[in-house]
C-alpha cells in the first residue's frame, strides 16, 4: 500500500535552513512526490517535484532557496535562509495509478 | 495566469446533497487532468477524487459510490455531486490542475481558494 509520512514539526532560526522529510513505503523507493507550501488561512501552493535520483523541478516563481533531494525512501525539501513567511504547513504527495496520496504535514516554525 | 475558482459550498444535513463547481480559464482546460481534494477543519489535505483529460475518474475509498465527479471541456468547469453527505466530509473542497512537465504529471501545480461544505 502506498503511503507518506511526515515528521509533524520542524523549526529553525531566521536565516538558517531547516530540512523537512517525506517517507514512502516499503516497496515504493522508484516513486516521485510532489511539495506543498499552505501558509495560515491559504490554500497550498505547488513547490516542486522531487524524483528517486534526487533530481527536482520547481514550480513557477518558486524561490532559489527551496530545493529537494532523495535518498532511499526518503525525500526531502530544504529550506535556507528561512524567512518569517516560510512559516506554515508543508505537505509531500506521491501518486500511483488512480490514486494520490498526501502526507500528514509538517508544521514549520521560524525562531 | 491559470485561474481555478469553486462555488457551490453550502450548509446540509447528513444524508443529503450537494455539487461543488470549479471554474477554469488562463489555461487548455481539455489538455489536464483535474482533481478535487478537500481539507478538514485543522486538518491535512485529502485527495478525493480526479477526472482524466480522456474522461477517466478515479475516487478515493472514502467517497467512492457517494461522490460523482465530472468534467465539462467545452464550458471549462469541473464539478463534484456528493450524495449521502456524512459529518466526515466537512471540509473546504480545493479544485487543482494536474501539472504536465519534464518529470512527467502526478503533481498539482495550480489551485483554487476553496469552497467550504458543512455537514451538520
Amino acid at each position: 500500500q502506498l503511503v507518506v509520512t511526515q515528521s509533524p514539526s520542524a523549526s529553525a532560526s531566521l536565516g538558517t535552513s531547516v530540512k523537512v522529510t517525506c517517507t514512502l513505503s516499503s516497496g515504493h523507493s522508484d516513486y516521485a512526490i510532489a511539495w506543498y507550501q499552505q501558509q495560515p488561512g491559504k490554500g497550498p501552493r505547488y513547490l516542486m517535484k522531487v524524483k528517486s535520483d534526487g533530481s527536482h523541478l520547481k514550480g513557477d516563481g518558486v524561490p532559489p532557496r527551496f530545493s529537494g533531494s532523495s535518498y532511499g525512501t526518503e525525500r526531502y525539501l530544504t529550506i535556507s535562509s528561512l524567512q518569517s513567511e516560510d512559516e506554515g504547513d508543508y505537505y509531500c504527495q506521491t501518486w500511483g495509478t488512480g490514486t494520490y496520496v498526501f502526507g500528514p504535514g509538517t508544521t514549520v516554525s521560524v525562531l | 495566469e491559470v485561474q481555478l475558482e469553486e462555488s457551490g459550498g453550502d450548509w446540509v444535513q447528513p444524508g443529503g446533497s450537494l455539487k461543488v463547481s470549479c471554474a477554469a480559464s488562463g489555461f487548455r482546460f481539455n489538455g489536464h487532468d483535474m482533481h478535487w481534494v478537500r481539507q478538514a477543519p485543522g486538518k491535512g489535505l485529502e485527495w478525493v477524487a480526479s477526472a482524466g483529460s480522456l474522461g477517466d475518474t478515479y475516487y478515493s475509498d472514502s467517497v467512492k459510490g457517494r461522490f460523482t465527479i465530472s468534467r465539462d471541456n467545452v464550458r471549462n468547469s469541473l464539478h463534484l455531486q456528493m450524495n449521502t453527505l456524512r459529518s466526515g466530509d466537512t471540509a473546504v473542497y480545493f479544485c487543482a490542475r494536474e501539472g504536465r512537465d519534464q518529470f512527467g504529471s502526478g503533481n498539482l501545480d495550480s489551485w483554487g481558494q476553496g469552497t467550504l461544505v458543512t455537514v451538520s
